[in-house]
């Protein structure tokens, strides 16, 4: 298998344009989880899905961020519209049976800049 | 305050030294304790894994869970060049499907 799968693995915008993250999960994992990394915040949650289906939202950080999982192969992140403070490195990892006794996957990430 | 602290770092040993990593968090409901590593660019990847207290060693890397103090610990011994990356401690509690990232200790094994 080759792993969670990310793309774009870099993204350049301007401030107000919309940014599309896509995440392809490990076959067969049920969990997908949406991660941010900042040098001053560190590694947070921001959603995460059983079976496709959004089971907290609660770390997304406003009305600007979506996240949707329309099939077990594919899950995207929008932030609509973009902010220079959202720059960041986002992660997609997946996992089967959550991340209490199973292994997170991560995917190598994609580092976002807002200018 | 934070639910798991960690010290940041950067932190820069010799090879051949034994490096301590630590973290503290504050919610007693925690009992499954993990590390992760992440090479510069790259996710992070999962290193050890405990649950409640006690130790738990794989080869060079040594995991310790005080939960009384809550207080968790990696040791490596005979560090080499290539242990160089961040590690990043996690948690989380009975049932959660949450992990709670600790900011991750930078650490650089100098040859």
């Amino acid at each position: 298998d080759a792993g969670v799968i990310q793309s774009p693995r870099h993204e350049v915008t301007e401030m107000g344009q919309e940014v599309t993250l896509r995440c392809k999960p490990i076959s067969g994992h049920d969990y997908l989880f949406w991660y941010r990394q900042t040098m001053m915040r560190g590694l947070e949650l921001l959603i995460y899905f059983n079976n496709n289906v959004p089971i907290d939202d609660s770390g997304m950080p406003e009305d600007r961020f979506s996240a949707k999982m329309p099939n077990a192969s594919f899950s995207t992140l929008k932030i609509q519209p973009s902010e220079p403070r959202d720059s960041a490195v986002y992660f997609c990892a997946s996992s089967f049976g959550g991340g209490t006794n199973e292994k997170l996957f991560f995917g190598s990430g994609t580092q976002l800049s807002v200018l | 305050q934070k639910e798991v602290e960690q010290d940041p770092g950067p932190l820069s040993v010799p090879e051949g030294a034994i490096v301590s990593l630590n973290c503290t968090y504050s919610n007693s409901a925690f009992q499954y304790f993990m590390w992760y590593r992440q090479y510069s660019r790259k996710g992070p990847e999962l290193l050890m894994y405990t649950y409640s207290s006690g130790n738990k060693e794989d080869g060079r890397f040594t995991a310790q869970v005080d939960k009384s103090s809550k207080y968790i610990s990696l040791f490596i011994r005979d560090s080499q060049p290539s242990d160089s990356a961040t590690y990043l401690c996690a948690m989380t509690d009975q049932g959660a499907q949450k992990l709670v990232f600790g900011q991750g200790t930078r650490l650089t094994i100098n040859p």
